[in-house]
């Protein structure tokens, strides 16, 4: 069974700042999947990714398979980004995911 | 864009009621899932349903939980003897398409679902 795990729980930032979101895995995997959650609950697919790096916008996403670790970028952050994030590993393709606790950013402007 | 919709988006019942809940996926995906939410936790995996059967189900779908798609386009979740623990936010996910090699997810609104 994987274990995933995200640091940090939560994350406070002014306005422009760099975000980084960290989550890790304990079990090989086939994707690797970034979630984000709005305060009303709907949840929206932000990357999935199995190697190397994904960008979206100001959103960036890396993955490492040997060290099991993966981190979500956020450029220039703005409030609109405040939400929380939740990472979620897939482990053969089509099967669960797992999901981390999540990390509640806010962005204060 | 496609979406993937569920109704109702709030369901209130009393302790030992049978509820469904309905999700429309993407018409041309192949894998359809259930998650809950309990307050507060994070998200669960439920079932996940491939070819008209469930594929993978964890601990938490025992024999009060099952799953259905009745008509080619809808995909349901029955509880039949609902319990106060049920009470959670359930999200119906679909992905999946021929051709593609990855799965990515598309998540519902999810419908909230309290026992009294």
């Amino acid at each position: 069974k994987n274990e995933v795990e995200q640091s940090p729980q939560n994350l406070t930032a002014q306005e422009g700042e760099f975000i980084t979101i960290n989550c890790s895995y304990s079990v090989g995997i086939s994707a690797l999947h970034w979630l984000q959650q709005h305060p009303g609950g709907g949840i929206v697919s932000l990357f999935m990714l199995s190697s190397g790096k994904k960008k979206h916008g100001r959103l960036i996403a890396t993955i490492n398979i040997q060290e099991k670790h993966s981190s979500l970028h956020i450029t220039a952050s703005h409030p609109r980004d405040s939400a929380v994030y939740i990472c979620a590993a897939e482990e053969t393709s089509g099967s669960r995911l797992t999901f981390g606790e999540g990390t509640q950013l806010t962005v204060n402007p | 864009e496609p979406e993937v919709t569920q109704t109702p988006s709030h369901q209130v019942t009393q302790m030992g009621q049978e509820v469904i809940l309905r999700c429309v996926p993407i018409s041309n995906h192949l894998y359809f899932y259930w998650y809950r939410q309990i307050l507060g936790q994070k998200v669960e995996f439920l079932v996940s349903f491939y070819n008209n059967e469930i594929s993978e189900k964890s601990e938490i779908f025992d024999d009060q939980f099952s799953v259905e798609r009745p008509d080619g386009s809808n995909f349901t979740l029955k509880i039949r003897s609902t319990k106060l623990e049920d009470s959670a936010m359930y999200f119906c996910a679909s992905g999946g398409e021929i051709g593609h090699a990855y799965n990515e997810q598309f998540f519902g609104p999810g419908t909230r679902l309290t026992v009294l």
